[in-house]
């Protein structure tokens, strides 16, 4: 059964930077891509970036690039999120969600977004 | 990048109503459209990909349409156990965008 395992609570300091990750165990990366989502207390799902670990490619969202760094590590079966410059804005759940490759061809791959999610890292900015 | 509205942001409903759901992409996305079920304090859970394509192992009182830009997710008989907000998301290309989300509660 595939699982999403996510790391621990944080609690930081604003200015400070947070590393969350996530291990894909019973899977591989040869058929996924990891997407990170983000939800902010009492508030909506927000797509901060993702990365297809086969192809090498990394994706951000516009509010995120510059400040998220996504790497995949492949022997592992890990993706890591690095955030720097937290605000309190940044206070949220993080989820890495499993982004099912069900094709690839001309450079176009289909997906079937989001069908395993990790249980999510709550994280703190506190100022 | 494509801008997702969804509609409405919540709704209150009797069990065994029929209800639906809508989003309206920015521009044509094809069919790369999912939806998702988040029940308060869990993970969300796929429901719906490829704009029709019912994930396996849920019920068959969901189901999505639509294709381009515009999107609807139906539940054709509510249900208690679907008090929950949903959310769209369009996947074609990077980036990736939710809907705001439809909290759907009973009257």
């Amino acid at each position: 059964q595939m699982q999403l395992v996510q790391s621990g609570a944080e609690v930081k300091k604003a200015g400070s930077s947070v590393k969350v990750s996530c291990r894909l165990s019973g899977g591989t990366f040869t058929n996924s891509a990891i997407s990170w989502v983000r939800q902010a207390p009492g508030q909506g799902l927000e797509w901060m970036g993702g990365v297809v670990p086969m192809l090498g490619i990394v994706n951000y969202g516009r509010k995120f690039q510059g400040r998220v760094t996504i790497a995949a590590d492949e022997v592992a079966t890990t993706v890591h999120m690095e955030v720097t410059s937290l605000t309190s804005e940044d206070t949220a759940v993080y989820y890495c969600a499993r982004d099912m490759v069900l094709r690839r061809g001309s450079g176009v791959l289909t997906m079937k977004p989001g069908d395993y999610w990790g249980q999510g890292t709550l994280v703190t900015v506190s100022s | 990048d494509i801008h997702i509205t969804q509609s409405p942001s919540s709704l209150s409903a009797s069990v065994g109503d029929r209800l639906t759901i809508s989003c309206r992409a920015s521009q044509a996305i094809g069919n790369s459209l999912a939806w998702y079920q988040q029940k308060p304090g869990e993970v969300p859970k796929l429901l719906i990909y490829a704009a029709t394509t019912l994930q396996s192992g849920d019920p068959s009182r969901f189901s999505g349409s639509g294709s381009g830009t515009d999107f609807t997710l139906t539940i054709s008989s509510l249900q208690p156990e679907d008090v929950a907000t949903y959310f769209c998301l369009k996947y074609d290309s990077a980036p990736q965008t939710f809907g705001q989300g439809t909290k759907v509660e009973f009257k």
